[in-house]
């Protein structure tokens, strides 16, 4: 079982839409939590960090993390065409001591007009 | 607003070839990493470093992989004999609040290796 597992999509919504992307995993010891967006061949760009359970709201974005099911989710409201790109979430563990972020695959989001 | 800054943006090399990727961190921060990303694949972890040493590498970092802070500015990594599979993007991220705190990515040097 891969420790972090996304469906890579891709997703298609119009305009407007709300979008909810997803994560699970094995390792219950993940506590950190993130959301990164990625254009093409750009880097990462952060867009949540929670830290173990609960939600976290930021304009647009709110991040949620049930650990009981070892599932999170990012819900984008009111989606834009310049929100189009690829959603990366990533997790760490306090066990390993240097916060090396674990990443899944990624889901590919098209936000059409 | 200060950013994870990285160079080359694109290398190409031969194989066999050693090469140096660039990276400056956010003023201020500790935390410093290298991740990288095969096309189409996951970005992977490669190497944690701290205190001016590794505090965590992954399998794919042997012996042909090594990292650097020359100064206080600039963080290095360095491929000795690169192969064909090591083409991918080569992120570098930074954070200032511990080790588990925010990590910033650089918009990252595309390796290619022919």
């Amino acid at each position: 079982q891969k420790e972090v597992e996304q469906d890579p999509g891709p997703l298609s919504v119009p305009e407007g839409a709300i979008v909810s992307l997803n994560c699970t995993y094995s390792n219950s010891a993940f506590q950190y939590f993130m959301w990164y967006r990625q254009y093409s061949r750009k880097g990462p760009e952060l867009l949540m960090y929670t830290y173990s359970s609960g939600n976290k709201e930021d304009g647009r974005f709110t991040a949620q993390v049930d650990k009981s099911s070892k599932y999170i989710s990012l819900f984008i409201r009111d989606s834009q065409p310049s929100d189009s790109a690829t959603y990366l979430c990533a997790m760490s563990s306090p066990s390993s001591n240097t916060g090396k972020l674990i990443f899944g695959q990624g889901t590919t989001l098209q936000v059409k007009p | 607003e200060p950013e994870v800054t990285q160079t080359p943006s694109h290398q190409v090399t031969q194989m066999g070839q050693e090469v140096i990727l660039r990276c400056v961190p956010i003023s201020n921060h500790l935390y410093f990493y290298w991740y990288r990303q095969i096309l189409g694949q996951k970005v992977e972890f490669l190497v944690s470093f701290y205190n001016n040493e590794i505090s965590e590498k992954s399998e794919i970092f042997d012996d042909q992989f090594s990292v650097e802070r020359p100064d206080g500015s600039n963080f290095t990594l360095k491929i000795r004999s690169t192969k064909l599979e090591d083409s991918a993007m080569y992120f570098c991220a930074s954070s200032g609040t511990g080790a588990f705190g925010e990590q910033f990515f650089g918009p990252g040097t595309r390796l290619t290796v022919l």
